[in-house]
């Protein structure tokens, strides 16, 4: 693994069904984050982790949960999904939220439909 | 509220110069961040600017003016490959970027 992985790289999913999104770093990244994209809008931040068993909410968090049990890894839950959720998920990890210096480095994104 | 206000799309010819320009409001200031994004794939880090002036890297330089809450992003010597969004992105005071929906850079020959 060499940065940042997300799986799966698309998913078509019936509403009202439960979806994880994955997410994965190898660079020791204390802060993560996941965010959606959608056409025409800026990236919007649903939620963020500033270390290993801390979580909080972004812009956007409802219908989302997220859990961050060790450094690497930072799942993305959508318990029902619903049409309005049909995004371009992306993760993204930075060294250590708090600083302006922190750059935040992104995955390759997951494109989900749900219908 | 904050607001990034960035132009939705721009022409520039193979070899020339564009400056892509962003305004914007945030609750505090800690830096502003441009990102290049490619059609279907994730957003790459540029450039940081925390205080007034120009950073130049290569063929790229980033512009910030705090007081006016304004940037730019200018490319020189055009290459095909620059065809891409381009996303502006400070950061309030709560260290959250605020993210601009971004402009389509398009490069014809």
């Amino acid at each position: 693994i060499a940065g940042i992985t997300q799986a799966p790289t698309s998913q078509i999913l019936a509403a009202g069904r439960r979806m994880t999104l994955r997410c994965t770093q190898d660079m020791r990244h204390n802060a993560m984050y996941w965010y959606r994209q959608d056409l025409g809008l800026g990236l919007r931040l649903i939620h963020y982790s500033n270390t290993a068993g801390t979580t909080g909410k972004g812009e956007v968090p409802d219908g989302y949960s997220v859990s961050r049990a060790n450094t690497d890894d930072f799942p993305l839950t959508l318990a029902s999904a619903v049409p309005s959720q049909t995004s371009v998920y992306f993760c993204a990890s930075s060294d250590e939220r708090g600083r302006g210096t922190d750059t935040q480095y992104f995955g390759p994104g997951t494109r989900l439909t749900v219908l | 509220g904050q607001n990034i206000d960035q132009p939705t799309e721009m022409t520039a010819t193979e070899g020339a110069i564009v400056q892509i320009n962003c305004t914007y409001q945030t609750s505090g200031f800690n830096g502003l961040f441009w990102y290049q994004q490619h059609a279907g794939e994730a957003p790459t880090f540029l450039s940081y600017n925390v205080l007034d002036g120009l950073e130049e890297k290569g063929r790229f330089s980033s512009f910030l003016s705090r007081s006016k809450g304004y940037s730019y992003l200018l490319l020189k010597e055009l290459q095909m490959k620059d065809s891409a969004s381009y996303l502006c992105a400070p950061m309030d005071s709560n260290y959250q970027l605020i993210w601009g929906a971004g402009t389509k850079l398009i490069i014809k020959p």
